[in-house]
């Protein structure tokens, strides 16, 4: 069974704080994803990586970076975390296939900045 | 520009009610991927189906059953004689196969309460 694990599952950080989140996958995929989830938004990408060290923007990477030294794990940092960033954030995974594959997600972390 | 519209928020129906959740999506692309995923209270999102856009046939696995109408650019998920472990978001998902980075596009979900 793919198992994709995050570091915590709840979180409580201060504003301005820097804060890491974790995400490990043990199933030597290539593709790694950050989402955030939030009421009535549905899941927003964040960034993804397809390769170790290689990272690409999704929809919105204001605010974040990540970091995959790497293949089974996948970063992402708030440099310095604001309330807006409060959120359920999802990590997953998926390999390289000929065709696209389904993503594999870990049990989330809910942050609370306060 | 690619798009998934969930366009029912919230459904609540008593226990053994068969339910249809609705998904409709854009794309200008003529091959790609159709996806479910179920989140229940636990949170972690649980993949249920991928269909790809040149495969209509209609799918049916056990009490589930998903209706692909290209025409309509249609897919829709019906539980049948739902059952209160069914009681979760769901989201409807797509993805193109121009780029190398199996990106998904997600809707925004559709929250289902089972009634005992």
């Amino acid at each position: 069974d793919v198992k994709v694990t995050q570091s915590s599952r709840y979180l409580v950080k201060r504003t301005g704080e820097k804060v890491f989140l974790e995400c490990v996958q043990d199933m030597d995929h290539e593709n790694m994803f950050w989402y955030r989830q939030d009421p009535g938004l549905g899941l927003r990408l964040i960034y993804f990586s397809y390769d170790v060290k290689m990272k690409e923007k999704g929809d919105i990477p204001e605010g974040y970076s990540v970091s995959r030294e790497k293949k089974e794990r996948f970063s992402l940092i708030l440099e310095s975390a604001s309330t807006n960033q409060t959120s359920m954030y999802l990590c997953a995974s998926s390999p390289v296939a000929a065709e696209t594959d389904e993503q594999y997600f870990g049990p989330g972390t809910r942050l609370t900045v306060t | 520009a690619q798009k998934v519209t969930q366009a029912q928020t919230e459904i609540s129906v008593v226990e053994k009610e068969d339910v249809t959740l609705d998904c409709v999506y854009e794309t200008r692309d003529t091959t790609y991927y159709l996806f479910w995923y179920k989140q229940p209270p636990s949170g972690e999102l649980v993949f249920l189906i991928r269909r790809n856009s040149f495969d209509e046939q209609n799918e049916i696995s056990g009490r589930y059953s998903w209706n692909f109408q290209k025409s309509t650019s249609s897919f829709n998920f019906t539980i049948t004689a739902s059952q209160v472990v069914d009681s979760a978001v769901y989201f409807c998902a797509l993805s193109e196969t121009v780029n190398r980075d199996d990106k998904i596009i997600f809707g925004k979900g559709t929250r289902l309460h089972i009634l005992p």
